[in-house]
């Protein structure tokens, strides 16, 4: 059973970038039977994906955050990584790292989730 | 592909029936529909994948269905642990996409 454990800054100033980690337990995330993923949930609001990468190394990101989004892994220290540059009040949420199986897109796995407030 | 979730609050009493309603704006796979349950302060729980299977340690009172635009999730009685909410999802897709959440709470 994997667990899933986000860290990163609690507050980011605007215009800076949102860094977080996601440390993984339970097993190795070394395997192409995954894909790991960041999603986000503004407060009281849905949820919206923002991105996945693949064991190929393949990234996919929302449309509609494309220009500011990076999903990194590193499967030396079983973590994968989200950068998302030039933030604004909107990108205060709510956010999950995520893990599915590659062959599908569901989450199968969840980290607790961590909040993260733009403001000056 | 946009998910249109409805009711948007169902008012339910435990022991009732829950019928959640998910409709996409365009026909879909029936092999790419989720759906998850959120509790207050938790991360979501999948329920169910490829529309109707119920993820490991879900209990049977739990059930998906539906095919084209329209899918269902159905409670079949409501415990008190069942009322959160809920959202569908549609994978294997890009982007992935999740529905704008229906609330299950006592009425």
């Amino acid at each position: 059973q994997l667990q899933l454990q986000e860290s990163g800054p609690g507050l980011v100033k605007p215009s800076e970038t949102l860094s977080l980690t996601c440390t993984v337990s339970g097993g190795s995330i070394s395997s192409s039977s995954y894909y790991w993923g960041w999603i986000r949930q503004p407060p009281g609001k849905g949820l919206e994906w923002i991105g996945s990468i693949y064991y190929s190394g393949s990234t996919y990101y929302n449309p509609s955050l494309k220009s500011r989004v990076t999903i990194s892994v590193d499967t030396s220290k079983n973590q994968f990584s989200l950068k998302l540059s030039s933030v604004t009040a909107a990108d205060t949420a709510v956010y999950y790292c995520a893990i599915g199986p590659a062959a599908a897109g569901t989450v199968d796995y969840w980290g607790q989730g961590t909040l993260v407030t733009v403001s000056s | 592909i946009v998910l249109t979730q409805s009711p948007a609050t169902l008012s339910l009493s435990p022991g009732e029936r829950a019928t959640l309603s998910c409709r996409a704006s365009q026909s879909v796979s029936s092999s790419y529909l989720a759906w998850y349950q959120q509790k207050p302060g938790q991360a979501p729980r999948l329920l169910i994948s490829d529309t109707s299977n119920r993820a490991t340690g879900v209990p049977d009172r739990f059930s998906g269905s539906g095919s084209g635009t329209d899918f269902t999730l159905t409670i079949s009685r409501l415990e008190p642990e069942d009322f959160a909410v809920y959202y569908c999802q549609l994978y294997a897709t890009s982007p992935l996409t999740f529905g704008g959440g229906a609330k299950v709470e006592i009425k």
